[in-house]
């Protein structure tokens, strides 16, 4: 069973054009995160929700928008994609209160070429 | 802003080698949380240390938290080829959820 599901796996397009990434867990949990892999392996937090309300939202173009439609659920919407944004982007789960573990999905390696 | 920093960031060891990595917070800690990502693969939880001074072993993996909850480090023991991967430490300093991480150690190991 899978805990963390993103569609796709890999996302390749150009330069200016308009995408969006699907995230499910089925852990029960409801706080659910975005987070940003470079090229150097750095993982930088971009948003979080917990039960569908924004909590955390870092300093991130706004060319970036979440979506939670329920707390099983979280979408990144990313407008005129550009270079910079090619980078694997995870979705990770978390029980707010516990020990805040975070469950990664397997990723979405986007390429904007 | 809160800063985690981690050193080395590159590691290679032959097996049967120790290895450790360490990491440091610009703030205090309430909790830092540990994740192991293998070759083209996603971070897995590996432990989460609380109080100050803890220290945890998963079998040859010791985790250490700081007294001043502001650093921690990492020691593998008699390394194996399975041990290849990215280590990255994580804190959470207002227990809101949000992790900083370290840039991560990566693991090679030569057999």
């Amino acid at each position: 069973d899978t805990a963390v599901s993103q569609t796709p796996k890999y996302l390749v397009t150009q330069m200016g054009n308009d995408k969006s990434i699907k995230c499910e867990q089925n852990l029960g949990h409801d706080t659910m995160y975005w987070y940003k892999q470079d090229s150097k392996k750095f993982l930088k937090i971009m948003f979080s929700y917990n039960n569908k309300e924004l909590i955390i939202n870092e300093t991130v173009p706004n060319r970036f928008s979440p979506k939670s439609p329920d707390k099983a659920h979280l979408n990144l919407h990313i407008n005129s994609l550009e270079l910079g944004d090619s980078a694997v982007y995870f979705c990770a789960s978390s029980q707010r209160g516990a020990q805040n573990t975070q469950y990664f999905g397997p990723g979405t390696r986007l390429t904007v070429l | 802003g809160q800063q985690v920093m981690q050193i080395p960031q590159y590691q290679h060891v032959q097996e049967g080698e120790d290895f450790t990595t360490y990491c440091n917070s610009s703030t205090t800690l309430s909790n830092i949380q540990w994740y192991k990502q293998r070759p083209g693969g996603h971070p897995v939880f590996l432990i989460q240390l609380v109080k100050s001074g803890e220290v945890k072993k998963q079998k040859r993996l010791t985790f250490q938290f700081g007294e001043a909850k502001k650093n921690s480090s990492l020691h593998i023991t008699a390394t194996q080829t399975t041990d290849v991967g990215t280590y990255f430490c994580a804190g959470d300093s207002s227990n809101t959820g949000k992790l900083i991480f370290g840039q991560g150690t990566t693991l090679q190991v030569k057999p």
